[in-house]
């Protein structure tokens, strides 16, 4: 079947501009996460829904990246008044379900470039 | 805080040459230890689980073990398609679902 999917796969935008990311998760996962992977680096976790609400938001860094998901399946990362550090490939994942013994799938990522 | 060291940053084998790849935990209450292998430009995918210290899994060329401190792959004759960054990832217990990750294992089999 599909996977998690991610629009655009790359986005270049000028500093200090609104930018954001979808994801299309896999059919029925009720788990959604991001992250973000610098190069060279492990992926680092930003935030997780079960569902429509954020369940764990703690990896966020500061309050201009907000994530939303509003049906409960498609989400939106959102960054606003981009800057160069948060140049980065930003990674959804999805699971079936939250807990022991569900994988989180990834999808390709969305490449984002701060000029 | 928990952290995840993986060992060697990289490593280039001889098609065939077997090979282990170590990785480092300190987390508190270990929920689950996770291998995932990345190819450039891609996302992670998912190769084991591991949930118990002993505990062992294999999936074709590649065999995961798990101790109380670290877990490692195996690679047993490997092959020029394994080349990749092999992610190890730890889940604590507590009730956050996130997964901690270490920067990862370049990986370059040579035919």
């Amino acid at each position: 079947g599909a996977g998690v999917s991610q629009t655009p796969s790359n986005k270049v935008t000028e500093k200090g501009k609104y930018v954001e990311l979808r994801c299309d998760p896999i059919s029925g996962h009720t788990a959604l996460y991001w992250y973000r992977q610098s190069l060279g680096q492990g992926p680092e976790f930003l935030i997780y829904f079960q569902g429509t609400g954020a369940a764990d938001d703690s990896g966020l860094p500061n309050d201009r990246f907000f994530a939303v998901r509003p049906e409960g399946s498609v989400s939106t990362l959102k960054i606003q008044r981009t800057e160069r550090g948060d140049s980065a490939v930003y990674l959804c994942a999805s699971s079936r379900l939250a807990g022991v013994g569900y994988e989180q799938y990834f999808g390709p990522g969305t490449r984002l470039t701060v000029t | 805080e928990d952290q995840v060291t993986q060992s060697p940053e990289a490593l280039r084998l001889q098609e065939g040459e077997s090979s282990s790849l170590n990785c480092s935990y300190t987390v508190s209450g270990l929920r689950g230890l996770f291998w995932y292998r990345q190819d450039p430009g891609k996302g992670p995918e998912f190769l084991f689980t591991l949930y118990s210290a002993g505990e062992e899994k294999e999936k074709e060329r590649l065999k995961a073990t798990l101790t109380k401190k670290e877990s490692f792959l195996h690679i047993t004759a490997p092959k020029p398609e394994d080349s990749a960054t092999y992610l190890c990832a730890v889940q604590h217990q507590g009730g956050s679902e996130k997964l901690v990750f270490g920067k990862g294992t370049k990986l370059t089999v040579n035919p």
